[in-house]
């Protein structure tokens, strides 16, 4: 059963340009969550998506960042005209209730975004 | 406003002996923790959660301990093995009846354990 996946694993950017990191969930899970990580910090809730639905984005910057998780293929997180602030590991999770009402999120590699 | 706090940043265990990493939280609708390890340019890996209708779960070497009035919960690794130095992060959600709740991260506490 394969885990969560996301590509690219690295991707450099130049200020302004867009930068568009993907995420597969689990399989059978529903729940598709985005994190950012900035260096020597912990991680910080941007999104949760589920199937064409944004449910929570009380994490995501207001302007130019973006986030769909479509009916079919993977979810993917837009941030346009990057800038050097934005460099950081994006990390997306999935996750499923199970029978016993929890809900665990289990987390992928990770997409470390570079802008120069 | 940090709702989530690891207060050591670092800890030095010897092989065999046990880790005690710490978390402090201040959100008292919190109901759910999980602790997750860390490799470099990894993704977290979940390790162990526990309701807060418990004060401990344990599984195999990971016990977690949770101090509801406190605000306070433990993760104890015993015994400690070289291969368990990572950086462990607590997480906390709310709701956790309902799907779909953002997990809140502390800072991280590098373990270092030495052969």
């Amino acid at each position: 059963n394969a885990g969560v996946m996301q590509n690219p694993r690295h991707l450099v950017r130049r200020r302004g340009q867009e930068a568009r990191l993907r995420c597969s969930p689990m399989k059978g899970h529903s729940h598709v969550y985005w994190y950012r990580q900035l260096p020597e910090e912990g991680l910080k809730f941007m999104v949760y998506l589920q199937k064409e639905n944004i449910i929570d984005e009380s994490g995501m910057p207001k302007e130019r960042f973006s986030a769909e998780f479509p009916k079919e293929g993977p979810s993917i997180l837009r941030i346009q005209q990057v800038v050097r602030g934005d460099s950081a590991a994006y990390f997306c999770a999935s996750s499923r209730t199970r029978s016993d009402g929890t809900d665990t999120q289990y987390f992928g590699p990770g997409t470390r975004l570079t802008v120069l | 406003d940090q709702q989530v706090k690891q207060n050591s940043p670092s800890l030095s265990v010897q092989e065999g002996r046990i880790s005690i990493l710490n978390c402090d939280y201040t959100n008292s609708m919190f109901d759910y923790f999980l602790w997750y390890k860390k490799y470099p340019a990894e993704g977290p890996t979940f390790l162990i959660s526990i309701s807060s209708i418990k004060d401990k779960n344990e599984d195999g070497r990971f016990t977690v301990f949770l101090n509801k009035s406190a605000k306070h919960l433990s993760l104890h690794i015993v015994p400690s093995q070289p291969g368990d130095s990572a950086v462990y992060f607590c997480a906390a959600s709310e709701g956790n009846n309902n799907a779909g709740n953002m997990l809140t991260f502390g800072g991280g506490t590098r373990l270092m354990v030495k052969p």
